[in-house]
């Protein structure tokens, strides 16, 4: 299975700040996924990031607020921009692992705290 | 979207005791799996099971696609079964790899 490491693990910021959340996988793989788990709430999608291309955002989700990068196989980041205390949540990257029959594993989380 | 509905929503348990958790979904799917979150926010992967029967350890897993539900068996619960079980669906026209996530069962393993 594919391991996946985030950083930062946590951040407090403060309104109107930005911050960029790396991910980074120990295999190649094609797609990269970034999901938001609101506090006591489960995972929403934010975009599927594929190497080469725009991001693939899903409704309710800009690339404004949520711009993402993915420079290789191997690697992705997030930016959640401008944020406000709404913004408070713990964000995920995935990736699929196509050899385990379509299985997904997560990255340990970023949680971010916006004051 | 393909909707996810899990029960219970909470379950209290005293170790030792088994649990089956459940999850219905509205419409075909290609992929299933079952997640525990950990109380640090870690998502770990139980079982792919978009369809049978998958035992790893005291946990099973059983889908009947035919009928659009996933069980999730824990037996001799541990109290490092706490935390939150998610099951999630990839629908068959959906984006490619996207998952749709139930609310979860938080589940409690009291000593």
């Amino acid at each position: 299975s594919a391991v996946i490491s985030q950083k930062p693990s946590r951040d407090i910021c403060q309104r109107g700040t930005s911050l960029t959340i790396q991910c980074q996988v120990d295999s190649q793989v094609t797609m990269m996924f970034w999901y938001r788990q609101q506090p006591g709430q489960s995972l929403t999608l934010i975009a599927t990031a594929n190497q080469g291309s725009e991001a693939t955002y899903e409704s309710g989700f800009v690339i404004d607020k949520f711009p993402i990068s993915r420079p290789n196989l191997t690697f992705s980041t997030l930016t959640v921009s401008n944020m406000s205390p709404e913004d408070s949540s713990i964000y995920l990257c995935s990736v699929e692992d196509r050899g385990g029959g379509d299985t997904q594993y997560f990255g340990p989380g970023t949680r971010l705290t916006v004051l | 979207g393909i909707q996810v509905e899990q029960s219970p929503p909470d379950l209290i348990l005293q170790e030792g005791a088994n649990s089956t958790l459940r999850c219905n979904f509205s419409d075909s799917v290609n992929n299933l799996q079952w997640f525990h979150q950990n109380p640090w926010g870690q998502l770990i992967n139980l079982f792919y099971i978009p369809s049978g029967t998958k035992q790893n350890g005291r946990l099973s897993a059983t889908t009947v696609a035919t009928e659009r539900y996933s069980l999730l068996y824990i037996s001799s619960s541990q109290t490092t079964d706490s935390g939150v079980y998610f099951c999630a669906v990839a629908d068959r026209g959906s984006t490619l790899g996207r998952l749709y996530f139930g609310r979860g069962t938080q589940l409690t393993v009291w000593p």
